[in-house]
């Protein structure tokens, strides 16, 4: 049990809609990264916040943007969705009481048709 | 930038043989170092990692790795598979300091665990 919690599990999008993932984590940590798993691959990073700033963004186009709010919950939007967008986006914060421990979410399966 | 190569997508061992997962990293500073797991439809689980302490690392489940910095290697190894260690492990890098906690993922080896 990491703490982590995210939403919507699992959800289906049509091809040019928009998707917005939700994530929160009990302790309040404040460091929040999103990570992008597509089948069979490795997580990729997309962005991280602290301090409800983005802080560092991997290769992913602008239409993949974030908030995080003061009470350190996040949100992952996704515009004008492709079908490559299907993957697992999981969710990760970092936790200070541990060091550069990263815990992860369970993760939202998002498959666009 | 940082890199990591797991060497073989799939291993395939016995009940009660040696887990041996290869991890090489490429990073331009000290890194730290994790291992994950992931069990199918779930998220990543954390099994061990090195943050530059004791270069052998124990982690939950029996797992342990060794950091060898002259073969910029950090291999995760058992002594004795279970059939519910079956899954897929990432081995995963990141920067020592600052405040980007940015991991760099391998692409995974799945570990089948033969009765």
């Amino acid at each position: 049990e990491t703490g982590v919690t995210q939403s919507p599990t699992h959800l289906i999008k049509t091809r040019g809609q928009q998707v917005t993932l939700r994530c929160s984590s009990q302790s309040g940590h404040n460091t929040v990264s999103w990570y992008q798993q597509a089948l069979g691959q490795g997580p990729q990073f997309i962005f991280q916040y602290y301090r409800e700033e983005e802080n560092g963004r991997g290769n992913f186009p602008p239409r993949f943007s974030g908030l995080q709010f003061p009470n350190y919950s996040s949100e992952l939007n996704v515009n004008a969705l492709e079908l490559d967008d299907s993957a697992l986006y999981l969710c990760a914060y970092r936790s200070a009481l541990t060091g550069n421990t990263i815990y992860f979410g369970e993760g939202s399966w998002l498959t666009v048709v | 930038a940082q890199s990591v190569t797991q060497l073989g997508s799939h291993v395939s061992v016995s009940e009660g043989a040696l887990v041996l997962l290869r991890c090489n990293y490429s990073s331009s500073v000290p890194p730290y170092l994790f291992w994950y797991v992931q069990y199918p439809n779930q998220g990543l689980q954390l099994l061990l990692k090195y943050t530059s302490a004791a270069t052998l690392v124990k982690g939950i489940n029996g797992f342990e790795a060794e950091f060898k910095k002259s073969e910029t290697s950090f291999h995760l190894t058992k002594p004795s598979a279970h059939m519910s260690d079956a899954a897929e492990y990432f081995c995963a890098v990141s920067l020592v300091g600052g405040s980007n906690y940015k991991l760099t993922f391998g692409k995974g080896t799945l570990l089948t665990v033969n009765p």
